[in-house]
């Protein structure tokens, strides 16, 4: 069964600090990985969206990697501000086909004055 | 452009209750699905559709069934409502499915069966 996890399950961070977010996935055959950022009572929004031959890909202070060697990507917050408090999405799509996409629970992140 | 949306925002249904939600998108995309996020669990496919008068199961698509007359809507119903219905309903569109292609989500459906 196709399996996207995400650590942590949340964390807290100071404004300004930089934090990393991790996913790890077993899906196969592997197509894309993206991240989503989910405000409280809000649908998701893609931040990042990456092909399997891209390793890196940026949105501002966003950067998301992808190792698919290993099956593991990572997004990192940098100089993280009040408005980054939300839920973050890794999803991997199993072909070119979106209604095969599997979604992780995501990390709830929580930034603090 | 409003993007996606979707009808109702909140419902609190009772057991045995049916309902509709609609969801609408104005940007002409093809490809529209219906999910559902419950807590510590990623977002479930309920059903999609790849186009206009098309529709197809998703991963759990038991005590749901879907409905795209029109290229713009797809409509989710739930005939018999129950407590395991109790959920939060995306509704979402995509031009065309593929790698580099961005999914766009609606603000979501929170329901409470009782």
């Amino acid at each position: 069964k196709n399996q996207v996890e995400q650590s942590p399950q949340s964390l807290i961070i100071l404004e300004g600090k930089n934090c990393t977010l991790q996913c790890n996935y077993t899906v196969s055959p592997f197509s894309n990985l993206r991240w989503y950022k989910q405000d409280t009572g809000r649908g998701p929004v893609s931040l990042t969206i990456m092909t399997f031959s891209e390793n890196t890909k940026s949105n501002g202070r966003y950067t998301a990697t992808l190792d698919a060697d290993t099956k593991q990507s990572s997004l990192h917050i940098t100089a993280s501000q009040l408005s980054d408090s939300a839920s973050y999405i890794c999803v991997v799509g199993g072909t070119s086909n979106d209604y095969k996409l599997s979604f992780g629970a995501g990390t709830t992140v929580t930034v603090r004055a | 452009n409003a993007g996606v949306t979707q009808t109702p925002k909140f419902r609190v249904l009772k057991t045995g209750q049916s309902m509709t939600l609609l969801c609408a998108q104005d940007m002409n995309h093809e490809y529209m699905y219906w999910y559902r996020q419950d807590p510590g669990m990623g977002l479930r496919l309920i059903h999609y559709s790849v186009g206009e008068g098309t529709t197809a199961k998703g991963e759990v698509p038991d005590g749901y069934n879907v409905s795209r007359l029109k290229k713009q809507n797809f409509l989710l119903g739930l005939e018999s409502a129950a407590p395991s219905q109790t959920s939060v309903y995306f509704c979402a569109s995509v031009r065309r499915p593929g790698g580099g292609v961005e999914q766009f989500f609606g603000p979501g459906t929170r329901l409470t069966v009782l």
